[in-house]
């Protein structure tokens, strides 16, 4: 089945800087990568995904790019700030194939330093 | 307000007790799931369902039922807890299952 590899563990950069957490993924079937946001004491929460169609996505100082070759995917956020400290996770599936089910990296604690 | 709510948030019980945690959306999603969240293991798929009365199991259904009799509703049911099962469990919903999930607020289980 599929299996989801993410790094680091924990991040910790300077308030303004850019962070890069990296995923990668065994199964090629899978068309689907979205990132989720899990702040203190809360649910996970979709920041941006992609789909296998495009190989970067951007949404204002968050983007995502998608290596369908190498199987890897990597979230970027630049121009860190206090409030983007959090957990990360990916999440990559194979919607409409065999399963219908995301499958979730370990994640990465990203501590953003004012 | 578009939610997924669930109860409680916080339970403590002892080995073999049987216990439910509710799991409630209001947006009419088809997709609901059960996930557990544990250090170091990131989040886990214990069951799914993909609509009304259709339910499979994830990745680590042992020990764990559930039922989708409404469309609002996804109880998951720990029928004998054991300590192994304590952890922070998370429902999800969405419109369709390769759709944006939306995630309940959690519920932390202690098992004694």
């Amino acid at each position: 089945g599929e299996n989801v590899e993410q790094h680091p563990s924990t991040l910790s950069v300077q308030e303004g800087d850019s962070a890069v957490i990296k995923c990668t993924y065994s199964d090629s079937a899978s068309n689907y990568f979205p990132w989720y946001k899990q702040e203190l004491g809360k649910g996970p929460q979709l920041i941006i995904d992609i789909r296998s169609n495009v190989g970067e996505k951007k949404d204002q100082r968050i983007a995502v790019t998608l290596n369908k070759t190498a199987k890897h995917f990597s979230l970027h956020i630049t121009e860190t700030q206090p409030e983007d400290s959090a957990v990360y996770f990916c999440a990559a599936s194979s919607y409409g194939g065999a399963t219908n089910k995301l499958i979730f990296g370990t994640g990465t604690l990203l501590a953003v330093q004012p | 307000e578009a939610q997924v709510t669930q109860n409680p948030r916080y339970l403590i019980t002892v080995t073999g007790k049987k216990l439910t945690v509710t799991c409630s959306q209001n947006m009419n999603h088809e997709y609901m799931s059960w996930y557990r969240q544990d250090p170091g293991l990131g989040l886990r798929q214990i069951y799914y369902s993909m609509n009304v009365e259709v339910t499979d199991k994830g990745d680590v259904p042992e020990g764990y039922k559930v039922s989708r009799k409404e469309k609002r509703n996804f109880p998951l049911i720990l029928e004998s807890p054991s300590p192994n099962q304590t952890s922070l469990y998370f429902c999800a919903s969405s419109l369709i299952s390769r759709e944006t999930q939306y995630f309940g607020p959690g519920t932390r289980l202690l098992v004694l």
